[in-house]
Order: structure tokens, then C-alpha cells, then sequence
């Protein structure tokens, strides 16, 4: 079965710095997609960057970017300046096929 | 694009009673869509997937009795809580995959604002 890891519950970060969240997961899939949303208080998930398994590019979205290492099975966001909005629970997930399981999640805290 | 609306916001209910939420993809074909329950500070655990015009499928310990689904049409699925008791308060999020539109992602997974459900 696919897991999907997050190994940090919570993670700091000072205003306009950069910060590196952690994801791992496990497959034996070759194509597939890897995502990062975004829960902020409000609790509506929003869809902050997507990468297909396929493409060695990695994703970027304005001050959002992936580290995707697809041999190592690891898929790291990277969030620049970041900004006091960027507070909020950051999910790691993948999909393949039916199949589309979400990581445990970091509480990501932004300090002015 | 990819906008989903989920109705009511908030909910409260006497136990015994049946409560149904909804779930519209507004500017999009939903071939495929997802059901799941979030506990405070956790992730989310996905309660069922509904394909339109086909029955559910519901992960294992799910009671397909208790919480009903119906994926009507390719924008509306409903999940109804029959007879609710307090341990069914819990907060309940759609999703909905895209289908054919073209331009969008098939694999990528849009998110309703989601539903408190308070069980007195």
C-alpha cells in the first residue's frame, strides 16, 4: 500500500525567510502525481503545487517550489519570503489511479 | 476554475436525526468524487469514493449503511449522516476529480470549504 510521510508535525519560520517542508512516500508505481495543499484556519484545502512523477522538472508556482527526487521517493516543498498567510497545516498527498492518500501533515507557523 | 461549494457550513443536529450535505463541482465535470471526515489537528481520512451513476465505495470501517452516498449527477454528490449520534460530529470534506475538461488535471483533487456537523 502507498504511504505517504511527513516527518515534521510542526515547523517555524521568520517573515521574508525561506523554509524547506519534508515529504517521503513509498510506491511502485512509475507515473503518478505528487501534490501539497494547503489548510489554513479557515480549513478549505487549497491546492498549492502538483508534479507528475514523469516530468524531471521540478514544479514551481510563484514562491512555491518542489524538490523531487523521484529515486529517492522524496518531494519537498520550498516556500520563499514567506509570508505571515503562509501559516497553515501543509499536506503532502499522492495519486495513482483511484488511489490518492495524504501525508500526516506540519503545522507551519510564520513569525513576524 | 475548479471551484467546489459544499452546503451547509455548519450543521446542528438532534441525535436520532438524518443530516445531508452537499457537494457541487460549479464550473466543472466531476467524474469522480471523495467524502472525507477530519478530526482536530489531524489528516484527513477518506470515507468513500462515488463515481457518477454507480454505487460507493467505502474504505474499510466505514458503516456504507450509516453515511450515505449518492453522486447524482457528474456536479452534485450528496452525503447524508442517517441517524446521527454525538461521535458523528466531526468535520466532513469533498473533493471533486476533474473529468474531461479539457486543459485541467484529471489526477488533481479540489477541495469544498467543508461542513461542521455538531450532534447534540
Amino acid at each position: 500500500a502507498q504511504t505517504v510521510t511527513q516527518s515534521q508535525p510542526e515547523m517555524s519560520v521568520q517573515e521574508a525567510e525561506t523554509v524547506t517542508l519534508s515529504c517521503t512516500y513509498d510506491t511502485s508505481e512509475s507515473d503518478y502525481y505528487l501534490f501539497w495543499y494547503k489548510q489554513p484556519p479557515s480549513r478549505q484545502m487549497i491546492l498549492v503545487i502538483r508534479q507528475e512523477a514523469y516530468k524531471q522538472q521540478n514544479a514551481t508556482e510563484n514562491r512555491f517550489s518542489v524538490n523531487f527526487q523521484k529515486a529517492a521517493k522524496s518531494f519537498s516543498l520550498k516556500i520563499s519570503d514567506s509570508q505571515l498567510g503562509d501559516a497553515a497545516m501543509y499536506f503532502c498527498a499522492y495519486s495513482y489511479g483511484q488511489n490518492f492518500v495524504f501525508g500526516p501533515g506540519t503545522r507551519l507557523s510564520v513569525l513576524p | 476554475g475548479a471551484v467546489v461549494s459544499q452546503h451547509p457550513s455548519r450543521v446542528i443536529c438532534k441525535s436520532g436525526t438524518s443530516v445531508k450535505i452537499e457537494c457541487r463541482s460549479l464550473d466543472f465535470q466531476a467524474t469522480t468524487m471523495f467524502w472525507y471526515r477530519q478530526f482536530p489537528k489531524k489528516s484527513l481520512m477518506l470515507m468513500a469514493t462515488s463515481n457518477e451513476g454507480s454505487k460507493a465505495t467505502y474504505e474499510q470501517g466505514v458503516e456504507k449503511d450509516k453515511f450515505l452516498i449518492n453522486h447524482a449527477s457528474l456536479t452534485l454528490s450528496t452525503l447524508t449522516v442517517t441517524s446521527a449520534h454525538p461521535e458523528d460530529s466531526s468535520f466532513y470534506i469533498c473533493s471533486a476529480r476533474v473529468g474531461s475538461k479539457t486543459g485541467t488535471s484529471r489526477d488533481t483533487q479540489y477541495f469544498g470549504p467543508g461542513t461542521r456537523l455538531t450532534v447534540l
